[in-house]
């Protein structure tokens, strides 16, 4: 079983619609997530992090974690082209100082 | 932007040489990665840093080698490069929290090495 585990898509959403990336993971003590975009060619940035269970949002982006369940998701509100690229899932297993990404989902937005 | 800078940003290189890839940081965070990046399998974590001298076995360790003698320089060693070791590599830093949480790390540029 992978560490970190997405959906490598694409994931292919109308404009303006709510595109939902999900992403699970392994070690149960994990303190630490983080999303990542990246575009083609280019170096991963980051959108979000969250610690605690429960919704943070920042502007469209809300993220989303269930420590019980061991997902965290991203939800894009209104999205628009420019979001197409792809979402990294990045997580920090318990008592490690490592910090382990997924395999990523391509999201593309058309108009 | 982070103080991150990568180099070389590009390098072509024969199978059987030595090849090191350089990550300089001038933030002074504590934790510095190395990944690799190919299509299909995402950033792969090559090996860590979590102080000078202090270093530890990623993901994908086997055929790379690391030092870091000064907090900001983390250098990156393949010893004899094959072509399965052709990628991106990013190196990233980041900070740690408190409560056991990290920090978000930052990217550098990246290197696309090729090994022909």
């Amino acid at each position: 079983q992978k560490e970190v585990e997405q959906n490598s898509g694409p994931l292919s959403v109308p404009e303006g619609a709510i595109a939902s990336l999900n992403c699970t993971y392994s070690d149960r003590g994990s303190q630490s997530f983080f999303w990542y975009r990246q575009y083609s060619g280019k170096s991963p940035e980051l959108i979000m992090f969250i610690y605690s269970n429960g919704d943070k949002e920042d502007g469209r982006f809300t993220a989303q974690l269930n420590k019980a369940s061991q997902y965290v998701s991203l939800l894009i509100r209104d999205s628009q082209p420019s979001d197409s690229a792809t979402y990294l899932c990045a997580v920090s297993p318990y008592n490690t100082d490592k910090l382990i990404f997924g395999t990523g989902t391509r999201l593309q937005v058309f108009p | 932007d982070a103080g991150i800078t990568q180099s070389p940003r590009h390098k072509v290189t024969e199978t059987g040489t030595p090849v090191t890839l350089r990550c300089h940081q001038t933030e002074n965070h504590r934790y510095m990665y190395w990944y690799r990046q190919d299509p299909g399998h995402g950033l792969r974590l090559i090996h860590y840093s979590y102080g000078v001298k202090d270093t530890d076995k990623g993901e994908v360790s086997d055929g790379y080698s690391v030092s870091r003698s000064k907090t900001e320089d983390f250098l990156l060693t393949l010893e004899s490069a094959t072509s399965s070791q052709t990628s991106v590599y990013f190196c990233a830093i980041s900070e740690s929290g408190t409560g056991g949480r990290y920090t978000e790390a930052f990217f550098g540029q990246g290197t696309r090495l090729t090994v022909v």
